[in-house]
């Protein structure tokens, strides 16, 4: 069946520094990506998404990198800042619904 | 804020309790969704409504019943729960449910404990 991995469950990171997380997804024919960020105590909060003919999106201090080749999603966050910890998950587009990854959760160092 | 309100936010039910959540969105989207989400799992879709009419209901348990009795407003109505029902309760909205490129949007959760 379709499936949607996060590499890391937990990803540390010094302040300052940026930020690579990584999804990887099953389904070939996915063709709309989404990075959610979930808050302790709050829903997921859309951040950015990406569609298949792209491979390359940039936010406000995120860039999300799609390779079809490989089927791997990456969200960037660059100068990561104390708000940033969260819990960072992706959704794939499949047959008629999402696939949701079961997400990585970032902590950043002071 | 995302539009998307939830209540209550925090629910603790016996097992033979009757207890509904509720789902209000200020978007004006015509997709509503319920989702279940247990730790350390991804999230789990449950129902989804486009336009008030059910157009999936993804294998849920007959004591999880859903009601939208608008496009604005979506209740998950619970009987007789099982602990293992425990887990965070997420609604969310899309402006359609014309293909998965509609954007969904959550609301904050309901934490249910069943005890």
């Amino acid at each position: 069946g379709e499936s949607v991995g996060l590499h890391l469950p937990t990803l540390s990171v010094q302040e300052g520094d940026n930020s690579i997380i990584n999804c990887a997804y099953s389904n070939s024919a996915s063709d709309y990506f989404i990075w959610y960020k979930q808050e302790s105590g709050k829903g997921p909060q859309f951040i950015i998404d990406i569609r298949s003919n792209m491979d390359k999106r940039q936010g406000q201090r995120v860039t999300v990198l799609l390779n079809k080749t490989v089927k791997h999603l990456s969200l960037q966050i660059a100068a990561t800042q104390p708000g940033d910890s969260a819990v960072y998950f992706c959704a794939c587009s499949g047959t008629y619904k999402y696939i949701f990854g079961t997400g990585t959760r970032l902590k950043v160092l002071a | 804020e995302t539009g998307v309100t939830q209540t209550p936010r925090h629910l603790v039910m016996g097992m033979t309790n009757k207890k509904s959540l509720k789902c209000e969105q200020h978007l004006g989207h015509n997709a509503m969704y319920w989702y279940k989400q247990s730790a350390k799992k991804p999230l789990e879709l449950m129902f989804v409504y486009s336009l008030e009419e059910r157009v999936e209901n993804n294998s849920v348990p007959s004591r999880f019943s859903p009601e939208c009795p608008n496009s604005s407003h979506l209740f998950l109505h619970l009987h007789t729960l099982q602990p293992e029902d425990s887990a965070l309760y997420l609604c969310a909205s899309s402006q359609d449910y014309s293909g998965p490129t509609d954007t969904q949007y959550f609301g904050p959760g309901t934490r249910l404990t069943v005890l």
